[in-house]
């Protein structure tokens, strides 16, 4: 199986400010997703990154992966107390037959 | 369009009764997932479906067995609950595994 490895595991940051979180992983991957949680839900997409895909945005959120590094990170910009929530990334190769999901980085935006 | 569905909300059992989790989606999925999250924690693949008429284990499976009953829907059975088993229990679908996965509400359940 393949796991994604976030860190910081806990961020605090002021609210208008960036915020960056990394992932970590151990194979060649076909693709990398980010989920965002808040408090007590289900986990929510945020974007799809291919493995043949260097950037991607999605409004406040831009999402980095080099391939050769074995890492990508997530930047929002920005930020708001809205984005207060744990985020995971989940790599994926066909490879392997599932997805298992990291620990995630718990964000704190201070109003 | 409902998107994942998940019954019950919450649910409070007894060391060593049975209780069956049910999910579903509304999406034309073909896979689906059972996960568990203890407080602090993040998420554990439970078992999965990749497609109808196939399931596999994840990382933690002991205690727990599932039926793919048709395409839409995922249940998740405990025969005999533990309070080890208190938890957060999440299901989720994708189109394919490995593409994204969108998640129910969740189910609150509390073995005493």
């Amino acid at each position: 199986s393949q796991q994604g490895e976030e860190d910081p595991q806990a961020l605090s940051i002021q609210e208008g400010e960036n915020a960056t979180m990394n992932c970590s992983y151990k194979t060649s991957i076909n693709n990398l997703q980010w989920y965002r949680q808040n408090s007590g839900r289900g986990l929510v997409h945020l974007i799809l990154i291919r493995s043949n895909e260097r950037e991607k945005h999605s409004g406040r959120l831009r999402v980095t992966l080099d391939t050769s590094k074995k890492s990508s990170s997530l930047l929002i910009t920005a930020s708001r107390a809205a984005d207060t929530a744990s985020y995971f990334c989940a790599p994926f190769a066909t490879s392997y037959d599932k997805v298992i999901f990291g620990p995630g980085t718990s964000l704190s935006v201070i109003p | 369009n409902a998107g994942v569905t998940q019954t019950p909300k919450f649910q409070v059992l007894k060391t060593g009764q049975s209780m069956t989790l049910q999910c579903a989606q509304d999406m034309n999925h073909n896979s689906m997932y059972w996960y568990r999250q203890d407080p602090g924690m993040g998420l554990r693949l439970i078992y999965y479906s990749a497609s109808e008429g196939t399931t596999d284990k994840g990382e933690v499976p002991n205690g727990y067995n599932v039926s793919r009953l048709n395409k839409r829907e995922f249940s998740l059975r405990l025969e005999s609950a533990a309070p080890s088993q208190t938890s957060v229990y999440f299901c989720a679908s994708s189109t394919y595994r490995g593409e994204t996965q969108y998640f129910g509400p969740g189910t609150r359940l509390l073995v005493l």
